[in-house]
Protein backbone atom coordinates (compact mmCIF):
# COMPACT_ATOMS: atom_id res chain seq x y z
CA UNK A 1 0.00 0.00 0.00
CA UNK A 2 0.80 3.40 -0.49
CA UNK A 3 1.55 5.67 2.12
CA UNK A 4 1.54 8.96 2.65
CA UNK A 5 3.36 10.83 -0.67
CA UNK A 6 4.77 14.60 0.10
CA UNK A 7 6.55 16.59 -2.52
CA UNK A 8 8.90 18.01 -2.89
CA UNK A 9 11.35 16.33 0.44
CA UNK A 10 13.93 19.25 0.29
CA UNK A 11 13.23 22.76 -0.98
CA UNK A 12 15.44 25.95 -0.53
CA UNK A 13 14.28 28.88 -1.70
CA UNK A 14 14.99 33.43 -0.81
CA UNK A 15 12.51 34.94 1.29
CA UNK A 16 9.91 36.34 0.31
CA UNK A 17 9.56 33.88 -2.26
CA UNK A 18 5.95 31.52 -2.41
CA UNK A 19 6.45 28.04 -1.29
CA UNK A 20 3.98 25.17 -2.49
CA UNK A 21 4.11 21.95 -0.10
CA UNK A 22 2.08 19.35 -1.51
CA UNK A 23 0.72 15.92 -0.13
CA UNK A 24 -1.26 12.87 -1.29
CA UNK A 25 -3.04 11.11 1.89
CA UNK A 26 -3.42 7.33 1.53
CA UNK A 27 -6.53 6.77 -0.26
CA UNK A 28 -9.68 6.15 2.14
CA UNK A 29 -8.47 8.56 4.60
CA UNK A 30 -10.87 11.06 5.70
CA UNK A 31 -8.91 13.27 7.94
CA UNK A 32 -5.61 14.96 6.75
CA UNK A 33 -3.26 16.99 8.86
CA UNK A 34 -0.18 19.46 8.42
CA UNK A 35 2.46 19.42 10.86
CA UNK A 36 5.70 21.43 11.57
CA UNK A 37 8.90 20.60 13.14
CA UNK A 38 11.51 22.86 14.55
CA UNK A 39 14.05 23.08 17.41
CA UNK A 40 12.37 25.06 19.11
CA UNK A 41 8.70 24.47 19.26
CA UNK A 42 8.69 20.22 18.26
CA UNK A 43 6.26 19.18 16.55
CA UNK A 44 3.24 20.91 16.29
CA UNK A 45 -0.27 20.50 14.33
CA UNK A 46 -0.69 23.50 11.81
CA UNK A 47 -4.64 22.37 10.31
CA UNK A 48 -6.66 19.10 9.95
CA UNK A 49 -9.48 18.49 7.74
CA UNK A 50 -12.16 16.54 7.67
CA UNK A 51 -13.56 15.28 3.79
CA UNK A 52 -11.90 18.27 2.95
CA UNK A 53 -13.00 20.57 4.74
CA UNK A 54 -11.03 22.92 7.58
CA UNK A 55 -11.75 21.72 10.52
CA UNK A 56 -9.29 23.52 12.82
CA UNK A 57 -6.95 25.75 11.67
CA UNK A 58 -5.66 27.15 15.21
CA UNK A 59 -2.01 25.71 14.36
CA UNK A 60 -1.44 28.37 11.83
CA UNK A 61 1.21 30.57 12.52
CA UNK A 62 -0.28 33.84 10.39
CA UNK A 63 -2.15 34.93 7.40
CA UNK A 64 1.20 33.70 5.75
CA UNK A 65 0.17 30.19 5.71
CA UNK A 66 -2.73 29.15 3.56
CA UNK A 67 -3.99 25.44 3.34
CA UNK A 68 -6.49 23.36 0.60
CA UNK A 69 -7.61 20.62 -0.29
CA UNK A 70 -9.48 20.28 -3.61
CA UNK A 71 -10.36 17.11 -3.60
CA UNK A 72 -9.86 13.81 -1.22
CA UNK A 73 -6.27 12.84 -2.93
CA UNK A 74 -4.40 16.25 -2.72
CA UNK A 75 -3.73 19.12 -0.16
CA UNK A 76 -1.48 21.76 -0.56
CA UNK A 77 0.30 23.74 2.43
CA UNK A 78 1.57 27.74 1.26
CA UNK A 79 3.58 30.05 2.46
CA UNK A 80 3.22 33.44 0.45
CA UNK A 81 5.81 35.28 1.39
CA UNK A 82 8.30 32.97 3.10
CA UNK A 83 10.50 34.50 5.76
CA UNK A 84 13.62 32.89 7.17
CA UNK A 85 12.22 31.66 10.26
CA UNK A 86 9.51 29.00 8.33
CA UNK A 87 12.34 27.07 7.96
CA UNK A 88 11.55 23.50 9.13
CA UNK A 89 10.47 20.29 8.62
CA UNK A 90 6.87 19.71 7.51
CA UNK A 91 4.71 17.14 7.61
CA UNK A 92 1.77 15.39 6.39
CA UNK A 93 -0.37 13.13 8.02
CA UNK A 94 -3.47 10.75 7.28
CA UNK A 95 -6.07 8.86 9.08
CA UNK A 96 -9.45 6.87 8.70
CA UNK A 97 -11.33 8.27 11.67
CA UNK A 98 -9.22 11.49 13.35
CA UNK A 99 -6.60 10.81 16.11
CA UNK A 100 -9.03 7.34 17.51
CA UNK A 101 -6.00 5.25 18.77
CA UNK A 102 -7.22 2.44 16.60
CA UNK A 103 -7.02 4.09 13.96
CA UNK A 104 -3.48 5.88 13.97
CA UNK A 105 -2.60 9.22 12.14
CA UNK A 106 0.05 7.63 9.38
CA UNK A 107 2.59 10.36 8.47
CA UNK A 108 4.81 11.04 4.99
CA UNK A 109 8.17 11.52 5.17
CA UNK A 110 8.26 15.04 4.85
CA UNK A 111 9.30 17.95 3.38
CA UNK A 112 12.69 19.74 4.57
CA UNK A 113 12.19 23.50 3.64
CA UNK A 114 14.95 26.09 3.88
CA UNK A 115 14.22 29.88 3.28
CA UNK A 116 17.58 31.74 2.88
CA UNK B 1 1.89 26.04 26.98
CA UNK B 2 3.37 22.57 27.01
CA UNK B 3 0.88 20.09 27.51
CA UNK B 4 2.98 17.21 26.89
CA UNK B 5 6.54 16.53 28.54
CA UNK B 6 9.27 14.05 27.92
CA UNK B 7 11.94 14.85 30.34
CA UNK B 8 14.63 12.69 29.01
CA UNK B 9 15.75 13.96 25.79
CA UNK B 10 17.67 11.25 25.49
CA UNK B 11 18.54 7.68 26.45
CA UNK B 12 21.77 5.49 25.95
CA UNK B 13 21.12 1.55 26.63
CA UNK B 14 22.74 -1.51 26.06
CA UNK B 15 21.70 -4.40 23.43
CA UNK B 16 19.41 -6.96 24.99
CA UNK B 17 18.73 -4.38 28.45
CA UNK B 18 14.99 -2.52 28.84
CA UNK B 19 14.67 0.90 27.71
CA UNK B 20 11.87 3.04 29.93
CA UNK B 21 10.93 6.34 28.55
CA UNK B 22 9.13 8.52 30.23
CA UNK B 23 6.17 11.06 29.19
CA UNK B 24 4.23 13.50 31.65
CA UNK B 25 1.00 15.40 30.25
CA UNK B 26 -1.28 17.84 31.57
CA UNK B 27 -4.47 17.87 30.88
CA UNK B 28 -6.44 15.04 32.31
CA UNK B 29 -9.40 15.48 29.62
CA UNK B 30 -6.86 13.70 27.14
CA UNK B 31 -8.19 9.97 26.75
CA UNK B 32 -5.59 8.38 24.21
CA UNK B 33 -2.19 7.95 24.18
CA UNK B 34 0.63 6.77 21.61
CA UNK B 35 3.81 6.44 21.37
CA UNK B 36 5.72 7.31 17.76
CA UNK B 37 8.76 6.09 16.67
CA UNK B 38 11.13 8.40 13.97
CA UNK B 39 13.92 7.41 12.16
CA UNK B 40 15.85 10.28 10.35
CA UNK B 41 14.98 11.84 7.13
CA UNK B 42 11.78 9.83 8.03
CA UNK B 43 7.82 10.63 8.98
CA UNK B 44 6.99 8.97 12.78
CA UNK B 45 5.91 5.47 12.67
CA UNK B 46 2.94 4.77 14.93
CA UNK B 47 4.48 2.07 17.37
CA UNK B 48 1.52 1.38 20.18
CA UNK B 49 -1.63 3.18 22.06
CA UNK B 50 -3.25 2.79 25.07
CA UNK B 51 -6.78 4.25 25.72
CA UNK B 52 -7.52 5.55 29.38
CA UNK B 53 -9.66 2.47 30.26
CA UNK B 54 -6.64 0.86 30.70
CA UNK B 55 -3.37 0.77 32.45
CA UNK B 56 -1.37 -1.57 30.15
CA UNK B 57 -1.14 -2.45 26.69
CA UNK B 58 1.63 -4.83 25.58
CA UNK B 59 2.53 -5.57 21.67
CA UNK B 60 5.56 -7.60 21.66
CA UNK B 61 8.66 -6.16 23.05
CA UNK B 62 6.78 -2.93 23.77
CA UNK B 63 4.76 -2.21 26.34
CA UNK B 64 3.24 1.08 27.64
CA UNK B 65 1.72 2.19 30.84
CA UNK B 66 -0.84 4.62 31.49
CA UNK B 67 -1.15 5.70 35.39
CA UNK B 68 -3.76 8.29 35.07
CA UNK B 69 -3.76 9.77 38.55
CA UNK B 70 -0.25 11.09 38.10
CA UNK B 71 -0.82 11.55 34.66
CA UNK B 72 1.76 9.92 33.01
CA UNK B 73 2.69 7.18 30.83
CA UNK B 74 6.03 4.83 30.34
CA UNK B 75 7.38 2.41 27.17
CA UNK B 76 9.05 -0.37 27.69
CA UNK B 77 10.96 -2.18 25.19
CA UNK B 78 12.65 -5.37 26.40
CA UNK B 79 15.06 -6.40 24.85
CA UNK B 80 16.36 -3.39 22.98
CA UNK B 81 17.79 -4.13 19.70
CA UNK B 82 19.81 -1.63 17.65
CA UNK B 83 16.91 -1.10 15.16
CA UNK B 84 15.12 0.18 18.13
CA UNK B 85 17.80 3.60 17.89
CA UNK B 86 15.41 6.13 16.96
CA UNK B 87 13.37 9.20 18.17
CA UNK B 88 10.47 8.14 20.63
CA UNK B 89 7.66 10.92 20.70
CA UNK B 90 4.80 10.37 22.88
CA UNK B 91 1.38 11.83 21.89
CA UNK B 92 -2.20 12.71 23.61
CA UNK B 93 -5.29 13.45 22.45
CA UNK B 94 -8.90 13.40 23.30
CA UNK B 95 -10.31 11.58 20.92
CA UNK B 96 -14.04 12.43 21.69
CA UNK B 97 -15.30 12.73 18.36
CA UNK B 98 -15.04 16.75 18.42
CA UNK B 99 -11.26 16.95 18.94
CA UNK B 100 -8.65 14.79 16.60
CA UNK B 101 -5.38 16.85 17.55
CA UNK B 102 -2.71 14.92 18.57
CA UNK B 103 -0.15 17.02 21.01
CA UNK B 104 2.95 15.70 20.91
CA UNK B 105 6.51 15.63 23.61
CA UNK B 106 9.32 16.93 22.27
CA UNK B 107 10.77 13.43 21.72
CA UNK B 108 13.49 11.23 23.35
CA UNK B 109 16.43 9.53 21.51
CA UNK B 110 17.30 6.26 22.19
CA UNK B 111 20.65 4.86 21.06
CA UNK B 112 21.13 1.25 21.67
CA UNK B 113 24.64 0.01 22.08
CA UNK B 114 25.94 -3.42 20.68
Amino acid sequence: DAGVIQSPRHEVTEMGQEVTLRCKPISGHDYLFWYRQTMMRGLELLIYFNNNVPIDDSGMPEDRFSAKMPNASFSTLKIQPSEPRDSAVYFCASSPRGADSNQPQHFGDGTRLSIL
Amino acid sequence: DQQVKQNSPSLSVQEGRISILNCDYTNSMFDYFLWYKKYPAEGPTFLISISSIKDKNEDGRFTVFLNKSAKHLSLHIVPSQPGDSAVYFCAVTRGDGNDYKLSFGAGTTVTVRA
